[in-house]
């Protein structure tokens, strides 16, 4: 009973076209992070957001926006697709605050396909 | 840079065997965590070890702040172990880990 829902799981795209990514989690927890996994690069962060504000933002490029329309949702917004935003984009949260210190948990990923 | 780097990058044991893998930073660190990644994505933590050792049934890792290194030594290797272990190390960003490449291991009967 996954607690953390990616939606789709497989996604192809037309370069230059738009696509969201859903993120849900029912864990009850205060922070959410996408990370992007790619063939040429280990798993990476991209963003922190914390009670629905955008706590970090390692992402170069405005192509990418976080948005959260509930405590417990992260989607991920991606527009003028390339070919090289291909990659599996993992959601994660954790709790965090007082003596929290977990590592965030991870969702199975949507892994998107720019053609 | 590579903050951090991990080895072998893959590994091929027989059933029973056991695996050692190693992590070394760029950078000291004593926020040190393993991940196990299925075949087909899902990750899963496996041990928090900021320094010393710790184990988890068949999992030991040892982590040596002084020589920016952690290892991860598997015990009676299964058919099941096979996947990709990631070590990461937490930044200073909230939730923010930095991973390395990954060890790909396969246990074959």
């Amino acid at each position: 009973d996954p607690k953390i829902i990616q939606k789709p799981k497989y996604l192809v795209a037309v370069t230059g076209s738009e696509k969201i990514l859903i993120c849900e989690q029912y864990l009850g927890h205060n922070a959410m992070y996408w990370y992007r996994q790619s063939a040429k690069k280990p798993l990476e962060f991209m963003f922190s957001y914390s009670y629905q504000k955008l706590m970090d933002n390692q992402t170069a490029s405005s192509r990418f926006q976080p948005q959260s329309s509930k405590k417990n949702h992260l989607d991920l917004q991606i527009t003028a697709l390339k070919p090289d935003d291909s990659a599996t984009y993992f959601c994660a949260s954790s709790q965090v605050g007082g003596h929290n210190n977990q590592a965030p948990l991870f969702g199975e990923g949507t892994r998107l396909s720019v053609l | 840079e590579q903050q951090v780097q991990q080895s072998p990058a893959s590994l091929v044991l027989q059933e029973a065997e056991n695996a050692e893998l190693q992590c070394s930073f760029s950078i000291f660190t004593n926020q040190v965590q393993w991940f196990y990644q299925r075949p087909g994505g899902r990750l899963v933590s496996l041990l928090y070890n900021p320094s010393g050792t710790k184990q988890s049934g068949r999992l030991t890792s040892t982590t040596v702040i002084k020589e920016r290194r952690s290892s991860l030594h598997i015990s009676s290797s299964q058919i099941t172990d096979s996947g990709t272990y990631l070590c990461a190390k937490r930044g200073s960003a909230l939730g923010r880990l930095h991973f390395g490449a990954g060890t790909q291991l396969i246990v074959i009967p």
